[in-house]
């Protein structure tokens, strides 16, 4: 099977503008979980969805959504981008039951100048 | 809120020794714990995962263990390699609610 993919792998925004990343998950797979990555804060969790409906949600700014849609790909947007939105973002896939384990695609860079 | 802690936060070890890196939380009401790898400006790469009701887990020259009453876990690495160097993660996921925390790593380097 192939492995979650995001695109797109680079991204450089200035701030005040918005972006879209885009995940998709192993084929059979029904949850996407988002994560943004930063050396200051480490990995935090930023929602899963699960079926379409967001299952769970970190604690962050409503500036950061997202949607799954009916293939179980999966978008994250981020509005009013700030300089500390630069991350790493990683989403991942699974099944959907908490038993399993989850499998992390290669992560979109976005620098916010 | 769970925490999760990772000690040592960096190790440097010569090749072909034995390590142990460690995994803290603070509620031991987890559903399981994973192990992670992370090679720079990667994603993560799943180790092991351990459900709450096991006490360990082995691949290859790699054994996990939990113990949930203390809150903790440990990743064993035997005959450490170059190769081995990356950032090793652990996550919990906690009972009903879906949500994973990651401690915050521990960068491993084995020198040749």
């Amino acid at each position: 099977k192939a492995g979650v993919t995001q695109t797109p792998r680079y991204l450089i925004k200035t701030r005040g503008q918005q972006v879209t990343l885009s995940c998709s998950p192993i084929s059979g797979h029904r949850s996407v979980s988002w994560y943004q990555q930063t050396p200051g804060q480490g990995l935090q969790f930023l929602f899963e969805y699960f079926s379409e409906t967001q299952r769970n949600k970190g604690n962050f700014p409503g500036r950061f959504s997202g949607r799954q849609f009916s293939n179980s790909r999966s978008e994250m947007n981020v509005s009013t981008l700030e300089l500390g939105d630069s991350a790493l973002y990683l989403c991942a896939s699974r099944d959907g039951l908490a038993r399993e384990t989850q499998y992390f695609g290669p992560g979109t860079r976005l620098l916010v100048l | 809120k769970q925490e999760v802690t990772q000690i040592p936060a960096a190790l440097s070890v010569p090749e072909g020794e034995n390590l142990v890196l460690n995994c803290s939380f603070t509620d031991s009401a987890i559903y399981n714990l994973q192990w992670f790898r992370q090679d720079p400006g990667k994603g993560l790469t799943s180790l092991l995962l351990i459900q709450s009701s096991q006490r360990e887990q082995t691949s290859g020259r790699l054994n996990a263990s939990l113990d949930k009453s203390s809150g903790r876990s440990t990743l064993y690495i035997a005959a450490s390699q170059p190769g081995d160097s990356a950032t090793y993660l652990c996550a919990v996921t906690i009972y009903n609610f879906n949500k994973f925390y990651f401690g915050s790593g521990t960068k491993l380097n084995v020198k040749p």
